[in-house]
């Protein structure tokens, strides 16, 4: 299996942008986590799907922010519009059972707004 | 604040030293991770506790988890430098709600 793969791996874009970062979960794994990791804020917990369906959006910072998991085999993170502080790498996540079971993380998006 | 502190921050050793870091919290978890993360990459699991008191060992490394479930330590025996990464702690608070502590930063001189 190629693990959850994530594209793309650096965006940079400008302040008031649309940026939308894609995810493809592990085959199978029927929950799927976004994170943002900061170095003040260490990796925190956007949002999870569990067979596509939206569980806990808690940690969704604002508005700006929405997700969807329109099939099992993808996901999509999208801001708009973004702003400088929403810099950040973004981590897409997977499992079969939810969080008390091993997650597989993709690579990451390294994501800059100017 | 976070809900899960690490310490320390940063941690430089020479290879051959033993480490210890460590995972605190005022909440209690019903399951506790460890992952470790290298530059460019996702975290990797090491380990999962879920009793109380339980240690595991993984190699050179021993995971304890604290009796009230609310702590733990991640104890190197002599570390190499393909030990050295970002070790993260996470918490289970509920089903699907995993909180990560900030890590730790270990960087092992050869």
């Amino acid at each position: 299996d190629a693990g959850v793969i994530q594209s793309p791996r650096h965006e940079v874009t400008e302040m008031g942008q649309e940026v939308t970062l894609r995810c493809k979960p592990i085959s199978g794994h029927d929950y799927l986590f976004w994170y943002r990791q900061t170095m003040m804020r260490g990796l925190e917990l956007l949002i999870y799907f569990n067979n596509n369906v939206p569980i806990d959006d808690s940690g969704m910072p604002e508005d700006r922010f929405s997700a969807k998991m329109p099939n099992a085999s993808f996901s999509t993170l999208k801001i708009q519009p973004s702003e400088p502080r929403d810099s950040a790498v973004y981590f897409c996540a997977s499992n079969t059972q939810g969080a008390s079971e091993k997650l597989f993380f993709g690579s990451g998006t390294q994501l800059s707004v100017l | 604040t976070q809900l899960l502190e690490q310490s320390p921050q940063f941690l430089s050793i020479q290879e051959g030293e033993n480490l210890t870091v460590y995972c605190n919290s005022s909440s209690v978890f019903s399951s506790l991770q460890w992952y470790r993360q290298e530059p460019g990459e996702g975290p990797v699991l090491l380990v999962t506790v879920v009793t109380g008191g339980e240690v595991k060992k993984l190699k050179r490394l021993t995971f304890q988890f604290g009796d009230a479930r609310k702590d733990s330590s991640l104890h190197i025996t002599a570390a190499q430098p393909g030990d050295t990464g970002l070790y993260l702690c996470a918490g289970e608070m509920g089903r699907g709600d995993m909180r990560f502590g900030a890590g730790t930063r270990l960087t092992v001189k050869p």
